[in-house]
């Protein structure tokens, strides 16, 4: 069982419609939870980071995590083309006094005009 | 402009090579880290360090090696014993403990 998985996709949807992406993690002391988005060819960027239960908004941008059943998933609302590229979920692990991030492979992210 | 500087942005390396990776930051941050990502498989952590001088193996470390020799620097060397080296290599830093931001990548091609 890998640590995080994603589904790889492609997850298609119509410009307008609310995107979810979806990831489930192996450890269930796992403190912190991260989604970024990369383009393709490109460096991954942060959208968002959520530590505890529930949810977390940030514009077009929602975060979900569920603790108990070890899931975190990332709502985009009003989907552009501008938003097609590959999301990664990635969950930290302590190693020490640092915070070491596991990634999922990521979930190829659509939007049709 | 504050952020995090790898390069080169392509690089080419023939069998039996060493090469390095350049990694800069100016963001004052404690740890830095590389990653090796793959088409289908993530980003995988190859090495990462805390502080300067020490640095600890991540998931894939065999075939690699870094230094930490001052606190903005963390230069990657793949190895000739790195079997596979073609990828997409990430550095990243963070305060220690918290969000890791990505360098803009480097794409290392063996011919």
């Amino acid at each position: 069982q890998k640590e995080v998985e994603q589904n790889s996709g492609p997850l298609s949807v119509p410009e307008g419609a609310i995107a979810s992406l979806n990831c489930t993690y192996s450890d269930r002391g796992s403190q912190s939870f991260f989604w970024y988005r990369q383009y393709s060819g490109k460096s991954p960027e942060l959208i968002m980071f959520i530590y505890s239960n529930g949810d977390k908004e940030d514009g077009r941008f929602t975060a979900q995590l569920n603790k108990a059943s070890q899931y975190v998933s990332l709502l985009i609302r009003d989907s552009q083309p501008s938003d097609s590229a590959t999301y990664l979920c990635a969950v930290g692990k302590r190693s020490g006094a640092t915070n070491k991030l596991i990634f999922g492979t990521g979930t190829l992210l659509a939007v049709q005009p | 402009d504050g952020g995090i500087t790898q390069s080169p942005k392509y690089l080419f390396r023939k069998e039996g090579q060493n090469v390095t990776l350049s990694c800069e930051q100016n963001l004052n941050h404690d740890a830095m880290y590389w990653y090796r990502q793959d088409p289908g498989q993530g980003l995988r952590l190859i090495y990462y360090s805390q502080i300067v001088n020490d640095f600890q193996k991540g998931d894939i470390a065999e075939g690699y090696s870094v230094s930490r020799e001052k606190k903005e620097s963390f230069p990657l060397t793949v190895t000739s014993a790195q079997k596979n080296p073609t990828a997409f290599y990430l550095c990243a830093s963070s305060i220690t403990g918290n969000t890791i931001y990505f360098g803009e990548g480097s794409w290392l091609t063996v011919v």
